[in-house]
């Protein structure tokens, strides 16, 4: 069965710093991975996505990702994190079976 | 503005109760899914449906149904309402081909509590 894991719950960051959320998955087959992130009181909006091709990833917001196959991760990152940052984000996987599953989430919170 | 709109924001009712929560889309998309967020649990599929008439189990449904009876709306009924079911409801949708689902659009979340 596939699943995801985020194995922090919070992600604690000065602003200006560099911040990864990590995520790690576990898929047979060739895995399609996803981030979303989710404001207070909001729906969950999508980040970026790695299918195929290059292994690093470019998103919204200045997110990017990093696909590493022999690892079986798929770790957020932005250079510098900014305040508004701070929120829950999601990793998600599908192995081609139309359904994404979501990881627990983790709380990224960046101080000023 | 195509958008995804779910009904009402927060519900109370009592144990035993039936409920039901609307979910509305106007992109015309064919997929539609209803996820539970529980903490510590992130988001759990419940239902999903891949066009009118059909829709599938999810990974927790029991206790929950579906209905599809035309594109714009997936409804998520509980039959008899029961308080482990005390969550925060997403709907989403996309109208990405069923092979990849890459981009989901989700609704604002409905707050429902059994009491």
């Amino acid at each position: 069965a596939q699943s995801v894991a985020q194995p922090e719950d919070q992600v604690n960051v000065a602003e200006g710093n560099p911040l990864t959320v990590k995520c790690t998955y576990s898929v047979s087959g060739n895995p399609y991975l996803f981030w979303y992130v989710q404001y207070p009181n909001r729906g969950l909006q999508f980040l970026l996505k790695y299918i195929t091709g290059d292994n690093l990833v470019k998103g919204s917001y200045g997110f990017e990702a990093e696909f590493n196959k022999s690892q079986t991760s798929f770790h957020l990152k932005k250079p510098s994190a900014l305040v508004s940052d701070s929120a829950l984000y999601f990793c998600a996987v599908n192995n081609q079976g139309g359904k994404l599953i979501f990881g627990q989430g983790t709380e990224l919170s960046v101080k000023p | 503005d195509a958008e995804i709109t779910q009904s009402p924001r927060h519900k109370i009712t009592e144990t035993g109760r039936q409920v039901t929560l609307a979910c509305h889309q106007t992109w015309n998309h064919n997929n539609m899914f209803w996820y539970r967020q529980d903490l510590g649990h992130g988001l759990r599929l419940i239902h999903y449906s891949y066009g009118v008439h059909d829709t599938n189990k999810g990974e927790v449904s029991d206790g929950y149904s579906v209905s599809r009876s035309n594109t714009e709306d997936l409804p998520l009924t509980l039959e008899s309402a029961a308080s482990s079911q005390t969550s925060v409801y997403f709907c989403a949708s996309s109208d990405d081909p069923i092979s990849t689902n890459e981009k989901l659009f989700f609704g604002s979340g409905t707050q429902l509590s059994v009491l």
